[in-house]
């Protein structure tokens, strides 16, 4: 099945550590993105790429990272420079517009972080 | 700036009931796209609906459809004999056709289906 797979599910670290979360999708898109989801927050923009080797910073960058060294895959470290870590995390991707067409982002079953 | 506004952050109707989601946006671009997502207790997002700015026919998809005014910026969501499995936060969403595939996310509205 095609899809986009976001691992570990729920994850627990400790103050002052990085930790990465994964994603992976195999529905062969070109563009993928991080978002973060606080409680009556909606969605925010982290980082999204839109071709392999290149991304870009979206509207809460900072103490965050990326890379995009593979199509299918688009990790998210959150660095010890984060103020606030805990929150969920949501991964999507779509075809590149880069073509003039709009595509819908396909999304990830999120992982939940808490840093405490 | 672009923005989206959704002005109803929760909402409660009973099971069979139609109900109808406010969205309104903010954008000089004249070529765009909305979607209506849907987040159920699972956290998984999923696309109800996609209407593009220069088709005035409103889209549908089985008991959703939207209320496109353009002129008005409005976007607003109906859900027709509505089912538990509703029971979701909604979010409206903005995309222009500018080639740096970013979209923007209102708040959300929390939908309670009510049996």
């Amino acid at each position: 099945d095609g899809g986009i797979t976001q691992s570990p599910k729920y994850l627990f670290r400790k103050e002052g550590q990085n930790v990465t979360l994964s994603c992976e999708q195999n529905l062969n898109h070109d563009a993928m993105y991080w978002y973060r989801q606080d409680p009556g927050q909606g969605l925010r923009l982290i980082y999204y790429s839109q071709i392999v080797n290149d991304f870009q910073k979206g509207d809460i960058a900072e103490g965050y990272s990326v890379s995009r060294e593979k199509k299918e895959s688009f990790p998210l470290t959150v660095t010890s420079a984060q103020k606030n870590p805990t929150a969920f995390y949501l991964c999507a991707s779509s075809s590149s517009s880069l073509q003039g067409e709009v595509y819908e982002q396909y999304f990830g079953p999120g992982t939940r972080l808490t840093v405490t | 700036a672009q923005t989206v506004t959704q002005s109803q952050p929760e909402m409660s109707v009973q099971e069979a009931e139609t109900v109808t989601l406010s969205c309104t946006y903010d954008t000089s671009e004249s070529n765009y796209y909305l979607f209506w997502y849907k987040q159920p207790p699972s956290r998984q997002m999923i696309l109800v609906i996609r209407q593009e700015a220069y088709k005035q026919q409103n889209a549908t998809e089985n008991r959703f459809s939207v209320n496109f005014q353009k002129a008005a910026k409005s976007f607003s969501l109906k859900i027709s004999d509505s089912q538990l499995g509703d029971t979701a936060m909604y979010f409206c969403a903005f995309m222009t056709v500018n080639r740096d595939d970013k979209i923007i996310f209102g708040k959300g509205t929390r939908l309670h289906i009510l049996p």
